[in-house]
C-alpha cells in the first residue's frame, strides 16, 4: 500500500505558484520523499527528493515539515507543460542500501490553466 | 540518465493470445522493473528482475501470467499471456540509476507498451 496521501487534483493559473501538498504521517527515518511526474501518455519523471532538508533543483522546489509527516512540492512558475499527475513517494535510498522499487499512490492530477 | 526503449510501443491483440514486451537499455543497470497502468490509474508494480535470477513478483501478478525474462544486464522482457479484455493497459519498464551510491536514486522509465485486448 502506498504510504502517502495527495488531493485527487489541484488547478493553478498559469504562471503562478503550484503548491502540492503529501502527507506521510508514518514515515520512517531513514525514508527519503521522491516526487515524480507523469505527463500524458509518458512515462514517470524524476523531479525531487529530500530527507529532512528543504531541496531545489531547476524544476522545482520541496519543503518538508520539520516532523517530516507531510510535505509540500513547489512550482515556482508554473506553465501549461506542468499539466500532469503528481507522484509523492516514500522509499529507502540506494545508497542507503535500500530496495529500490517505487510504489505509486493515486497521485494529484494538477491542471495548469491560461 | 539511462535511455530506455520499450517495442512494441502499441498493439491490439486477441483475447486467449499472448504478447512479449522488450525493454531495451543503453547501459547496464541491475535492477529492472515492470509496472502495469490500467486506464486512469495509477501504476502497479508487477514484479523486479535481476540479471541472473527469477523476478521476483508482486502480490497479486504470478509467473504463469507475466513470465518475464532478464537474460543480460541491458535487457528483459515481459510477456502477458492468456490475455483477456482485463490486461488492457499501459505496460512500463523501468531501472535505477546506473551509480547507486552517488546518484539521486531516481528510477528511468520508458514510454510504455499500451496493449489493448479485444
Amino acid at each position: 500500500d502506498a504510504k502517502t496521501t495527495q488531493p485527487p487534483s489541484m488547478d493553478c493559473a498559469e504562471g503562478r505558484a503550484a503548491n502540492l501538498p503529501c502527507n506521510h504521517s508514518t514515515i520512517s527515518g531513514n525514508e527519503y520523499v521522491y516526487w515524480y511526474r507523469q505527463i500524458h501518455s509518458q512515462g514517470p519523471q524524476y523531479i525531487i527528493h529530500g530527507l529532512k532538508n528543504n531541496e531545489t533543483n531547476e524544476m522545482a522546489s520541496l519543503i518538508i515539515t520539520e516532523d517530516r509527516k507531510s510535505s509540500t512540492l513547489i512550482l515556482p512558475h508554473a506553465t501549461l507543460r506542468d499539466t500532469a499527475v503528481y507522484y509523492c513517494i516514500v522509499r529507502l535510498h540506494p545508497a542507503d542500501g535500500g530496495y529500490n522499487k517505487l510504489i505509486f499512490g493515486a497521485g494529484t492530477r494538477l491542471a495548469v490553466h491560461p | 540518465s539511462a535511455v530506455i526503449s520499450q517495442k512494441p510501443s502499441r498493439d491490439i491483440c486477441q483475447r486467449g493470445t499472448s504478447l512479449t514486451i522488450q525493454c531495451q537499455v543503453d547501459s547496464q543497470v541491475t535492477m529492472m522493473f515492470w509496472y502495469r497502468q490500467q486506464p486512469g490509474q495509477s501504476l502497479t508494480l508487477i514484479a523486479t528482475a535481476n540479471q541472473g535470477s527469477e523476478a521476483t513478483y508482486e502480490s497479486g501478478f504470478v509467473i504463469d501470467k507475466f513470465p518475464i525474462s532478464r537474460p543480460n544486464l541491458t535487457f528483459s522482457t515481459l510477456t502477458v499471456s492468456n490475455m483477456s479484455p482485463e490486461d488492457s493497459s499501459i505496460y512500463l519498464c523501468s531501472v535505477e540509476g546506473e551509480n547507486r551510491a552517488r546518484n539521486t536514486g531516481e528510477l528511468f522509465f520508458g514510454e510504455g507498451s499500451r496493449l489493448t485486448v479485444l
